[in-house]
């Protein structure tokens, strides 16, 4: 177990829908990083935040956006879903992000798309 | 900007020998990490080991090791021992250490199936 817990573990939905994904950071960790697993794209830096502000983008669609609150949990908003955004969604922790820390990946949530 | 390759898309070993996993990488940076990280059928990341650009060793976690040639950029993880519960996907992973984000650019993975 490595800290990182994400909720929910499975989402199924229908094209257009919008959804949420939440990660709770390990205790003491400011930075949360989300990550898209899929099978066309393989694993894709999706963005950062660190302490509640936006750190660095990846490669994140116009239709997905993020934020990271006060008490440091973070939530990965999709919207105007498409087939092509099933995948494997993970997010990961760390303590500080521009020194050397080891990212701590949650369990990922599954997001199928109907 | 960075890239990971990993030209091995499938890898077999029996158990108790020892396999190599290729990873090459692209950057024009002097100090950067590379981590191997392992993901089972649980679908969980695991860190399996980590190198700093700058140290010439080799990181050695138990029965895993790298060959790190910096000039080469390339970045190959040796299990030794291998063990059932070594068959996983494997992927290499990049971390620059300059401007302020810290994201992991991930090669394709490989597949080491581990057998009797």
């Amino acid at each position: 177990d490595s800290g990182v817990t994400q909720t929910p573990k499975h989402l199924i939905t229908a094209t257009g829908q919008r959804v949420t994904l939440r990660c709770s950071p390990r205790s003491g960790d400011l930075s949360v990083y989300w990550y898209q697993q899929s099978l066309d794209q393989g694993l894709q830096f999706l963005i950062q935040y660190y302490n509640g502000e936006e750190r660095a983008k990846g490669n994140i669609l116009e239709r997905f956006s993020a934020q990271q609150f006060p008490d440091l949990h973070s939530e990965l908003n999709l919207s105007s879903l498409e087939l092509g955004d099933s995948a494997l969604y993970f997010c990961a922790s760390s303590v500080v992000s521009t020194l050397f820390n080891e990212q701590f990946f949650g369990p990922g949530t599954r997001l199928t798309v109907l | 900007a960075q890239t990971v390759t990993q030209s091995q898309p499938e890898m077999s070993v029996q158990e108790a020998e020892t396999v190599t996993l290729s990873c090459t990488y692209d950057t024009s940076e002097s100090d950067y990490y590379l981590f191997w990280y392992k993901q089972p059928p649980s679908r969980q990341m695991i860190l399996v080991i980590r190198q700093e650009a700058y140290k010439q060793q080799n990181a050695t976690e138990n029965r895993f090791s790298v060959n790190f040639q910096k000039a080469a950029k390339s970045f190959s993880l040796k299990i030794s021992d291998s063990q059932l519960g070594d068959a996983a996907m494997y992927f290499c992973a990049y971390r620059s250490l300059t401007g302020t984000a810290s994201k992991l650019t991930f090669g394709t993975g490989t597949r080491l199936q581990v057998t009797l």
